[in-house]
């Protein structure tokens, strides 16, 4: 049974970075075909693909979030760590991990964490 | 990379169907047969109901069916239930270096 859980803190300052990690279980991640990503809703708002880590370190990101995006995984840990620089209020959403099956879709989500940012 | 284009709300009565259109470009839904398709109640993490454009993931109900035709993905609903109202997102892999990108929602409501 494949389960994820999104981790980190619920209120962030403007400017400070956000770390986001992604506790998984039922899957590795050195599998072959096998991902990660990181998806977020800001509230009332569509869902946004972020960044997603495969199998073989293959990194990818959204265009419009590269500059401040990393996303890393510690395959002994069965986690996905994602890192977001420089965060404003708009960056408001909740966070959602989810795997991702044979590179084409996500079949298994984490329940969200929701991440406010405010001074 | 854009959002795949989605109507922001569909709506049908108890029993009838109804269909959501998300369209592309030959980058991502014409080009490839790797359309999902998610729904999302209030509070709830997405749940993928669609893959490969047409397929089914165990324990979703047949009453749900995709299609794709030319840079548009279909999802239909028939039979609609009051437990359809949700969200529905699209989603398409795509030859960019993002190889992913989602659709705008869409709201289905059943009256």
């Amino acid at each position: 049974q494949i389960t994820l859980k999104e981790s980190g803190p619920t209120l962030v300052k403007p400017t400070q970075t956000l770390t986001l990690t992604c506790t998984f279980s039922g899957f590795s991640l050195s599998t072959s075909g096998v991902g990660v990503g990181w998806i977020r809703q800001p509230p009332g708002k569509a869902l946004e693909w972020l960044a997603l880590i495969y199998w073989n370190d293959d990194k990818r990101y959204s265009p419009s979030l590269k500059s401040r995006l990393t996303i890393t995984k510690d395959t002994s840990k069965n986690q996905v760590v994602l890192t977001m620089t420089n965060m404003d209020p708009v960056d408001t959403a909740t966070y959602y991990c989810a795997h991702r099956r044979l590179m084409r879709y996500f079949d298994y989500w984490g329940q969200g964490t929701l991440v406010t940012v405010s001074s | 990379q854009s959002a795949l284009t989605q109507p922001a709300s569909v709506s049908g009565s108890p029993g009838q169907s109804i269909t959501i259109s998300c369209t592309g470009t030959s980058s991502d839904v014409g080009g490839y047969n790797y359309v999902s398709w998610y729904q999302q109640h209030p509070g709830k993490a997405p749940k993928l109901m669609i893959y490969d454009v047409s397929n089914r993931p165990s324990g979703v109900s047949n009453r749900f069916s995709g299609s794709k035709s030319g840079n548009t993905a279909s999802l239909t609903i028939s039979g609609l239930q009051a437990e359809d109202e949700a969200d529905y997102y699209c989603s398409s892999y795509t030859s960019s270096s993002t190889l992913e990108v989602f659709g705008t929602g869409t709201k289905v409501t059943v009256l």
